[in-house]
């Protein structure tokens, strides 16, 4: 699987918009960009996921680069229950394992 | 709708124990797959199953790791003559069909060993 950068950590205040960065250089035509969050003690939860064009759904929205090297998850308006850390995740369409790195942890300030 | 339940939450084991960690899937998914968190690590994926079948299990460590998804109850994963390498976080997910389907999480099986 192609592999996905992303900064250790950022932090953000409530309230605010968040930009959370993924760089992702060896994406193939076939890879779809997966986004999900983990919060303290929780198991993985689901965010959004996009192959091309830009997508938005209730949690968040999904802004793909151009040439797909790139891609921006963005929480419009932070809360507090946002602090979680954030993988992002290239699937390739029909491999069914979901490769975890070591994701952002984002800390939202009061 | 109920999501994916595991059970137990929390799991103490001496070594040379087994450990039985069962996981539910969300109603009407067919899928199952296991992943291992090791403390401050990212999950690590084991296997995948579909009802009576393992479909993947490149991830599962060739000794000790046994899993199993019935055509009725719960999908199983059991580890035996447990080490203390094997504390961790094990997280069971599902979906409805596979093929690039959205997975869903369970709130995890926390394993230690003693």
């Amino acid at each position: 699987d192609a592999k996905t950068t992303q900064p250790n950590s950022m932090e953000s205040n409530e309230e605010e918009p968040v930009h959370l960065p993924c760089n992702h250089s060896t994406i193939s035509g076939t890879d779809y960009i997966h986004w999900y969050r983990q919060l303290p003690s929780q198991g993985p939860e689901y965010v959004i996921h996009g192959l091309t064009s830009n997508v938005n759904n209730r949690m968040a929205s999904l802004a793909i680069a151009e040439d797909r090297k790139s891609s921006t998850l963005i929480l419009h308006r932070a809360t507090l229950r946002d602090a979680a850390v954030y993988y992002c995740i290239l699937r390739h369409f029909g491999n069914e394992k979901l490769t975890f790195g070591t994701g952002t942890r984002l800390t939202i300030i009061p | 709708n109920a999501g994916v339940m595991q059970n137990p939450r929390h799991l103490v084991r001496r070594r040379g124990q087994e450990a039985r960690l069962r996981c539910s899937p969300m109603k009407g998914h067919s899928h199952v797959y296991w992943y291992r968190q090791l403390p401050e690590e990212g999950l690590k994926f084991m296997v995948y199953l579909q009802k009576e079948n393992i479909i993947d299990e490149s991830g599962m460590p060739k000794e000790r790791f046994s899993a199993e998804f019935p055509k009725e109850g719960p999908s199983i994963l059991r580890i035996q003559q447990v080490v203390r390498g094997d504390s961790a976080a094990y997280f069971c997910a599902s979906s409805s069909q596979g093929i690039s389907e959205t997975q869903y999480f369970g709130p995890g099986t926390r394993l230690l060993v003693l």
